[in-house]
């Protein structure tokens, strides 16, 4: 299947920092990626749809200043958490949309594990 | 809106079979996804069934029928591998970019 990188795999940081992860398609073109969270033994939540050259769509409660969305090219898409705090803490996870002929399916990194003390 | 219905848990010992329903309701339904998640880690992609009918691969198979918004995913001759969380995910042409959500997961636990 297709290869889909998340960098890094793991950010502790202080209360009040950026974070930025980045989220490649490897072999492949996505002009649509999907970023998610989540919480221990919790399911994933959709946080917004990252489309390559235009404004990221969030879902609803998801705050749109606080998580920075830039898809500048169809192989990267940025997540920046702007001053993280504590309960910022998760598992941040991107995928990618492919769609080859009549099948279509959504690739996931590896995800990010962010740890704000 | 969509409604996802699949069970909590799970378990079954190696080699047996276990069937992990999902009811669904959901606008302009377009198919439906079922991906596999071992704690710690990300989902990883098992199928996509779009048509009525039994999609096999190997082991794991996917059903779907539209009519009833139902799908079962069968896990045949388990192993200890297969202990995980199990998504159904169906997606809707209302949603032009394809974006899914994510029912809370079936824990499948295998015992020896």
């Amino acid at each position: 299947g297709a290869v889909v990188s998340q960098h890094p795999s793991w950010v502790i940081c202080k209360s009040g920092t950026s974070v930025k992860i980045e989220c490649r398609s490897l072999d492949f073109q996505a002009t649509t990626m999907f970023w998610y969270r989540q919480f221990p033994k919790q399911s994933l939540m959709l946080m917004a749809t990252s489309n390559e050259g235009s404004k990221a769509t969030y879902e609803q409660g998801v705050e749109k200043d606080k998580f920075l969305i830039n898809h500048a090219s169809l192989t990267l898409s940025t997540l920046t958490v702007t001053s993280a705090h504590p309960e910022d803490s998760s598992f941040y996870i991107c995928s990618a949309r492919v769609r080859r002929d009549t099948q279509e399916t959504q690739y996931f990194g590896p995800g990010t594990r962010l740890l704000v003390l | 809106g969509q409604n996802i219905d699949q069970p909590t848990e799970m378990t079954a010992t190696e080699g047996a079979i276990v069937q992990i329903n999902c009811t669904y309701q959901t606008s302009g339904f377009n198919g439906l996804f079922w991906y596999q998640q071992h704690a710690g880690e990300a989902p990883t992609f098992l199928s996509y069934n779009v048509l009525d009918g039994l999609e096999e691969k190997g082991r794991f198979s996917s059903f779907l029928s539209r009519s009833k918004g139902y799908s079962y995913l069968l896990l045949k001759e388990l192993q200890m591998k297969d202990s995980a969380s199990y998504l159904c995910a169906p997606s809707s042409i209302r949603d032009s970019w394809g974006k899914l959500q994510f029912g809370a997961g079936t824990q499948v636990v295998v015992t020896p």
